[in-house]
């Protein structure tokens, strides 16, 4: 079945660092592929996505391209803020009535 | 704007209580879904519905039922809380299969 794998967290950094979040996944066919983000004390938001193969997805700074070749969708920005401290999840549709495979969340802690 | 409204921030009930939790959505969605997030087990699927009246199993339904009379309320039942039902439960809605998902807030139920 379809499956999504995030790297481990949680990932701390300071002000103005470059933040990588992985994930890969397994699915059939070629699904969309999404990120969300979850600030503390809310629900999840959705923070970017892609629909097709080579696709970049972007907003808010971030960015994640659609790679089948290697199958990941990694999550990355040049410069993070403390604004950005948040859950993000990586996640992919399935193929039927829209259900959402989730990966387990990477925790950011983002310090001034 | 699009929106999906929990109907409690925060519960707290007693073991044995009936406990519901409601969700609304306001976009006409086909799909609506019932997760719950626990710290490093991300989300679960419990129960999601595609239409009115229909629903179906996800992941970890056990403990829970499902009420869709409306297309835009979904209902969840802990028939007889339990301590392990103690979690952040999270509703969703979406369009379409492989449409993004729209979360609400988040209920954070706890069970003494």
């Amino acid at each position: 079945g379809d499956s999504v794998t995030q790297m481990e967290g949680p990932v701390t950094l300071s002000e103005e660092a470059f933040l990588t979040i992985n994930c890969t996944y397994t699915a059939t066919g070629y699904p969309s592929l999404f990120w969300y983000v979850q600030y503390p004390g809310e629900g999840l938001q959705l923070l970017l996505k892609a629909t097709k193969a080579d696709d970049k997805g972007s907003n808010k700074g971030f960015e994640a391209t659609y790679r089948k070749e290697t199958t990941s969708f990694h999550l990355e920005k040049g410069s993070v803020q403390v604004s950005d401290s948040a859950v993000y999840f990586c996640a992919l549709p399935g193929t039927s009535y829209g259900k959402l495979t989730f990966g387990q969340g990477t925790i950011l802690t983002v310090h001034p | 704007d699009v929106k999906v409204t929990q109907s409690s921030r925060y519960l707290v009930k007693r073991t044995g209580e009936k406990v519901f939790l409601e969700c609304v959505q306001d976009m006409d969605h086909e799909n609506m879904f019932w997760y719950r997030q626990d710290p490093g087990l991300g989300l679960r699927l419990i129960y999601f519905s595609y239409d009115v009246k229909m629903k179906e199993k996800g992941d970890i339904p056990e403990g829970y039922s499902v009420s869709r009379e409306k297309k835009e309320r979904f209902s969840l039942i802990l028939e007889s809380a339990s301590t392990n039902q103690t979690s952040m439960y999270l509703c969703a809605s979406s369009l379409l299969t492989g449409h993004q998902a729209f979360f609400g807030q988040g209920t954070r139920l706890t069970v003494v």
